[in-house]
């Protein structure tokens, strides 16, 4: 079975620091692909980011970027000089090919609570 | 643009009552998902359909119903509600299925069973 774990529950940083989000994902599933959602306070998820297994080159937009390693099955999120408006909880998600499902789907690790102080 | 509407935002049932979450798309996507989420735990999938007429169990189906007679509406229903079933309800709908391409969620409806 497929699996996702962030091991950080929460974090808390001053504005303009640089912080990175762990994430390492768990799957037999040769073709499956990585997300990066963001749940503000105001409880809705945003997408940010979308990465399939055949794509390690890192990304980088604006203060975001991302590094996919899978030699050690992680996709981590780093956020450059972080403002308060960054503060939310930060979903990492799988979506692959279930062995004993025999279906394809999504599966969000627990999130990590991102704190931005002033 | 509308995107995935739920209704109601907040409900508090008894337990035992029941109630219908409404959901609607506006994007013509044929595939649509809903997901709880439980306090400091990510998403878990309930129910998910991959068109007009076809639904399939997720993780949590259990005490939950789902109908998709439309394209765009994908209502989940709970039968004698239980305080395990105190949540925060998303559902969510893409273009292609299982995640292949990113799911627009809708803001979410807080469920509470006393």
């Amino acid at each position: 079975a497929q699996k996702v774990t962030q091991a950080q529950t929460e974090i808390s940083v001053v504005e303009k620091e640089d912080v990175t989000l762990d994430c390492v994902y768990e799957t037999r599933d040769t073709t499956y692909y990585l997300f990066w959602y963001k749940q503000p306070p105001s409880g809705e998820l945003v997408f940010l980011i979308r990465r399939n297994s055949f794509d390690e080159q890192n990304e980088i937009s604006g203060r975001y970027s991302w590094n996919f390693q899978k030699s050690t099955s992680s996709f981590n999120f780093t956020i450059t000089a972080s403002q308060v408006v960054d503060s939310a909880v930060y979903f990492c998600a799988l979506s692959a090919w279930g062995m004993d499902t025999g279906r394809r789907a999504l599966t969000f690790g627990s999130g990590t609570r991102l704190q931005v102080q002033p | 643009n509308a995107g995935v509407t739920q209704t109601p935002k907040f409900r508090i049932l008894k337990i035992g009552q029941s109630m219908t979450l409404q959901c609607t798309q506006d994007m013509n996507h044929n595939y649509m998902y809903w997901y709880r989420q439980d306090p400091g735990m990510g998403l878990k999938l309930i129910y998910y359909s991959v068109g007009a007429g076809i639904t399939d169990k997720g993780e949590v189906p259990n005490g939950y119903n789902v109908s998709r007679s439309t394209t765009e509406d994908f209502p989940l229903r709970l039968e004698l509600a239980a305080p395990s079933q105190t949540s925060v309800y998303f559902c969510a709908s893409s273009p292609t299925t299982g995640g292949t391409t990113e799911a627009f969620f809708g803001q979410g409806t807080r469920l509470t069973v006393v």
